[in-house]
């Protein structure tokens, strides 16, 4: 079926540390995940993507794993900053058939001083 | 480039009442969707328009309509209103690749 799920709803991390939000997904046909930032007031912005022929992808201080054996994907965040207090989701976007992003129910992520 | 742009920002109906929300794709974007997220949610998709026809659905009633234009703009009409329909509607564009962009959303509240 279609759904794509969070792990915790809720991730405090001290500011300076690494954060590692973590989603499940079911699809095992999913080819696609996007990870987004939500912050208060905001839509989402888009933050890093990978494909599912890939298992790693790497941008500014963010680090996406993906593993097809057992769907799951989990987003790092290197040096956590104040800035990066938001919502997190994972979604899915199976473009090679209908292009509708499909997304989970987010974690909030809290930045601890 | 103003990115997408969404408007009204913030908006009250009255149960029973209609409402349309607009939407202006980033420059250069044909594809619009929309997106309904609750309080505390995800977003929810409803659907998405390519060349003025909607291509995509999701599980949503057909209160919920839409439309876009030749200049690539949308809108989202919600006929019928119920307080469950209370949410902050997205809207994003994409050039037809599978990045998507979001506006900053329309907060609607039925009372």
């Amino acid at each position: 079926g279609e759904s794509v799920g969070l792990h915790l709803p809720t991730l405090s991390v001290q500011e300076g540390d690494n954060s590692i939000i973590n989603c499940a997904y079911s699809n095992s046909a999913s080819d696609y995940f996007i990870w987004y930032k939500q912050e208060s007031g905001k839509g989402p912005q888009f933050i890093i993507d990978i494909r599912s022929n890939m298992d790693k992808r790497q941008g500014q201080r963010v680090t996406v794993l993906l593993n097809k054996t057992v769907k799951h994907l989990s987003l790092q965040i290197a040096a956590t900053q104040p800035g990066d207090s938001a919502v997190y989701f994972c979604a899915e976007n199976r473009a090679n058939r209908d292009d509708k992003i499909i997304f989970g129910k987010g974690t909030r992520l809290h930045i601890l001083p | 480039d103003a990115g997408v742009t969404q408007s009204p920002t913030h908006l009250i109906k009255t149960r029973g009442q209609q409402v349309t929300l607009r939407c202006s794709p980033k420059s250069g974007h044909d594809t619009v969707s929309w997106y309904q997220q609750a309080l505390g949610q995800g977003p929810q998709f409803i659907f998405q328009y390519y060349e003025e026809e909607e291509r995509q659905r999701g599980n949503f009633p057909d209160r919920f309509s839409g439309h876009q234009f030749p200049n690539y703009s949308s809108e989202l009409n919600v006929n019928a209103l119920l307080l469950g329909d209370s949410a902050l509607y997205l809207c994003a564009s994409s050039p037809g690749t599978l990045e998507a962009f979001f506006g900053q959303g329309t907060r609607l509240t039925v009372v």
